[in-house]
């Protein structure tokens, strides 16, 4: 399997102040990305989907404007979530993938545990 | 939209087999049965895939029906360490994504 890792694993913030989540593959070169987001007692929740040198491809009412994908470098995504509220408190999980491979299969990172105040 | 229906719950005794349902009626032909699992407060775990044949790894057996209607993951000695979130995934050939569903918190008590 492949290994991924995201920064920082937990993060508080005030609200209204935005918030950078890295996402990185440490062994192997991922042309795709996917985030996720996981309220408490809930299953996870696909949010975009990120292939490396172009823009995201969101789900249905997520707003791109505040959930910011960066697919940098094909082993680095990054999620900035902008002016956080409360309600955008969560465990948001990213995983790598190769596309176009038929049998692909998705590796997930730790998560990362979002609080805001 | 996740296409998979799972039991909510399930509990199993430390040492048997723990064998884990998943519907999927509306799989297409193409489509791949994905099994992850999720210890609480950490990302999901890869445990098996499979199309059409039964698969087996150092992890798990997956089973799937002739019709490809439903699946069966098998831990074949469950420990605690498999208390989890089970989740069956079919998994979206045109971009890749997989939609989660609720999956089956399974409970393996000593």
């Amino acid at each position: 399997g492949a290994v991924v890792s995201q920064h920082p694993s937990r993060v508080i913030c005030k609200s209204g102040t935005s918030v950078k989540i890295e996402c990185r593959s440490l062994d192997f070169q991922a042309t795709t990305m996917f985030w996720y987001r996981q309220f408490p007692k809930q299953s996870l929740m696909l949010m975009a989907t990120s292939n490396e040198g172009s823009k995201a491809t969101y789900e249905q009412g997520v707003e791109k404007d505040k959930f910011l994908i960066n697919h940098a470098s094909l082993t680095l995504s990054t999620l900035t979530v902008t002016s956080a509220h409360p309600e955008d408190s969560s465990f948001y999980i990213c995983s790598v993938g190769r596309a176009g491979a038929s049998t692909d299969t998705q590796y997930f990172g730790p998560g990362t545990r979002l609080t805001v105040l | 939209d996740a296409k998979t229906t799972q039991p909510p719950s399930m509990d199993c005794a430390e040492g048997r087999a723990a064998n884990l349902p998943c519907n999927h009626s509306t799989i297409s032909g193409n489509e791949y049965v994905y099994w992850y699992r999720q210890i609480h407060s950490q990302g999901p775990q890869y445990i098996i895939h499979g199309l059409k044949n039964n698969e087996t790894n150092e992890m798990a057996s997956l089973i799937i029906t002739e019709d490809r209607k439903s699946s069966t993951l098998i831990l074949p000695h469950a420990t605690l360490r498999d208390t989890a979130v089970y989740y069956c995934i079919v998994r979206d050939t045109t971009g890749n994504q997989f939609y989660f569903g609720t999956g089956t918190s399974l409970t393996v008590i000593p």
